[in-house]
């Protein structure tokens, strides 16, 4: 069974700009979870998707958005680019909803913002 | 807002080592924990622990949750260089700040 996969896996941005991020979860996973991982505040929730809706949200502003479409693929678009948002994001797959559950983590989108 | 705190930070020990790695949280609606490793790259998932007092193992690897405590800890035996990465543990979608363990042959 194919992992979880993401694209593109690095991304170099300029400060203002948008960015779409892109995962294709495990088949038959309905979930779909990001996270963001920074050396100094580690990994920290950003949403969870499950049928094409968001069911938890964590504490980032609304630049942070997303959205899953029906074949379980997720998207995840920052707007307006701060040097701060430079990090690993990460989305993870799970069976069922809730982050509670055993997620499987792709290989992450390496985002730097110039 | 709920923490998961991991400690310790970061542990350095020698090929045949035991080692224990420390997870507490502080959450009300508890659901589950879980325990995930990271080495260069995304965690992998290691254990769900949902019960508290029950053991999980997995070849040298062994977690248990102590609900009245609220907190857990991850065994590894007979360590092993390939065992050095970083051990993280999450309540639901909160993660701590991880365990670094280095493992010296």
């Amino acid at each position: 069974k194919a992992g979880v996969t993401q694209t593109p896996r690095y991304l170099i941005k300029t400060r203002g700009q948008q960015v779409t991020l892109s995962c294709s979860p495990i088949s038959g996973h309905r979930s779909v979870s990001w996270y963001q991982q920074t050396p100094g505040q580690g990994l920290q929730f950003l949403f969870e998707y499950f049928s094409e809706t968001q069911r938890n949200k964590g504490n980032f502003p609304g630049r942070f958005s997303g959205r899953q479409f029906s074949n379980s693929r997720s998207e995840m678009n920052v707007s307006t680019l701060e040097l701060g948002d430079s990090a690993l994001y990460l989305c993870a797959s799970s069976l069922t909803v809730g982050a509670a559950y055993e997620q499987y983590f792709g290989p992450g989108t390496r985002l730097t913002v110039t | 807002e709920d923490k998961v705190v991991q400690s310790p930070l970061s542990l350095v020990v020698h090929e045949g080592d035991t080692v224990t790695l420390n997870c507490s949280y502080e959450v009300t609606n508890f659901r589950s924990l879980l325990w995930y490793k990271q080495e260069k790259k995304a965690p992998t998932f290691l254990f769900m622990l949902t019960s508290s007092g029950i053991e999980k193992k997995s070849g040298r690897l062994s977690s248990i949750l102590d609900k009245k405590e609220l907190s857990s800890i991850l065994n590894i035996t007979a360590t092993q260089t390939g065992d050095s990465a970083i051990y993280l543990c999450a309540q639901d979608a909160r993660f701590g700040a991880g365990t670094r363990l280095t493992v010296k042959p």
